[in-house]
């Protein structure tokens, strides 16, 4: 059972460029976290999707920002027009339940904007 | 307004001794506790969580943490560090079923082992 995979590993964009980042949860999971962690910062959730559903998406800037969990495939997280500070790390976590029940994470995305 | 913290950022124990790391959280009802491990540039691990029960929690790699209720803390301890035990461990709150289960995490405390 292979874990939570993201792709790409490493992603360097130009400032105005789009940032796609992919997430496959784990086999049988169908609940999806997004989190962001800047440099010397700990992790900060974005949004939490189920299967076509964005059940909470309080953590997601207003603005370029967006997600999907589609009925099939990966979760996609997409930033359009990148900012430098939109350079950080980019973890997503999959669960087979809602709620606290252990998430998984993934080995995260780490997004470099110049 | 939820929180975790951990008050240090860095730590420095000599290989062999013990370890505590703190974790101080503020939530409005019985939270879910956690303590993940992150090596540089990969992704976490979850070390021990705890959820009811009995409030001295086992992990892996010989950690355990002890929650307190009266203390809002959720410290993680080790008997004896290895020096693989390096690394930044994150303190993470989360809640009940019905509040969508996203974690709130600490700063984080970056580990280093002396020989």
């Amino acid at each position: 059972n292979a874990g939570v995979m993201q792709n790409p590993r490493h992603l360097v964009r130009r400032r105005g460029q789009e940032a796609r980042l992919r997430c496959s949860p784990m086999k049988g999971h169908s609940h999806v976290y997004w989190y962001r962690q800047l440099p010397e910062e700990g992790l900060k959730f974005m949004v939490y999707l189920q299967k076509e559903n964005i059940i909470d998406e309080s953590g997601m800037p207003k603005e370029r920002f967006s997600a999907e969990f589609p009925k099939e495939g990966p979760s996609i997280l997409r930033i359009q027009q990148v900012v430098r500070g939109d350079s950080a790390a980019y973890f997503c976590a999959s669960s087979p339940l809602g709620g606290s029940a252990e998430a998984f994470f993934g080995q995260g995305t780490r997004l470099t904007v110049v | 307004a939820q929180s975790v913290t951990q008050p240090d950022i860095h730590i420095t124990v000599s290989e062999g001794a013990s370890l505590e790391l703190r974790c101080n959280y503020s939530y409005g009802a019985t939270p879910y506790l956690f303590w993940y491990v992150q090596s540089p540039g990969q992704g976490l691990q979850l070390l021990l969580k705890y959820f009811s029960g009995d409030t001295l929690v086992q992990g892996i790699k010989g950690f355990e943490a002890e929650f307190k209720r009266s203390q809002s803390s959720f410290n993680l301890r080790k008997p004896s560090v290895h020096w693989s035990d390096a690394a930044e461990y994150f303190c993470a709150v989360g809640g009940v079923y019905n509040q969508g289960g996203k974690l709130i995490f600490g700063q984080g405390t970056e580990l280093s082992v002396k020989p």
